[in-house]
């Protein structure tokens, strides 16, 4: 059974660090795995996806890495702002299209 | 969340009453989802349709059906319901990949927020 964790589970920074995101998964044989953000009562807003034959994939100030054999993902957020301030959620895709949540990191971006 | 629309967004009922959470999509994808999100539980699968006319249970289907009539709708029913069903509901949706594999990015629609009182 796949297991997805996230690490830290929150996080607070001041605003302009450049800051990693974790998330960790035990089934390397995944699809793909994608970045989400949740702001508070809010939907999830799809960041980026990564498939399995990638490593990494770029988006503004976002960069997201892929280690299918070290089980591992990285979500890269360069000179954060407090419009960063949200809930990141990694999901895998794994066989029988299952997909798997992670744990979640609840990030603050300080002024 | 363009191309997933859930309705209605807010929704109070009382112990016992039936109540049509709907989903509909506008990008032709074959798998839609019904997730609910709780605090501290993150989110958990309810149903899940491949296809049209095809459901099958997730990790928390009881008090729940579902209906896939078309490729564009999936409707979460509440036959009676319950205070442990109050949550904030999810439909999501993805494509299917050339290999029959989910390969193609979720998209989720803005939430059901449901109190049952």
């Amino acid at each position: 059974k796949q297991e997805v964790t996230q690490i830290p589970a929150a996080l607070s920074v001041p605003e302009g660090e450049n800051l990693v995101l974790n998330c960790s998964f035990t089934d390397s044989a995944i699809y793909n795995l994608q970045w989400f953000r949740q702001d508070p009562g809010k939907g999830l807003t799809s960041l980026l996806l990564i498939q399995s034959s990638q490593r990494e994939q770029t988006s503004g100030r976002l960069n997201a890495s892929l280690d299918k054999s070290s089980g591992r993902s990285t979500l890269y957020i360069a000179a954060s702002q407090p419009g960063d301030s949200a809930t990141y959620l990694c999901v895998t895709t794994g066989g029988g299209n299952k997909l798997t949540f992670g744990t979640g990191t609840q990030l603050k971006v300080e002024l | 969340n363009a191309g997933v629309t859930q309705t209605p967004k807010f929704q109070v009922l009382k112990t016992g009453q039936s109540m049509t959470l709907q989903c509909a999509q506008d990008m032709n994808h074959n798998s839609m989802y019904w997730y609910r999100q709780d605090p501290g539980m993150g989110l958990r699968l309810i149903y899940y349709s491949a296809s049209e006319g095809t459901t099958d249970k997730g990790e928390v289907p009881n008090g729940y059906n579902v209906s896939r009539l078309n490729k564009r709708e999936f409707s979460l029913r509440l036959e009676s319901a319950a205070p442990s069903q109050t949550s904030v509901y999810f439909c999501a949706i993805k494509p299917m990949g050339r290999s029959g594999a989910n390969t193609g990015e979720l998209f989720f629609g803005e939430g059901s927020r449901l109190t049952v009182l």
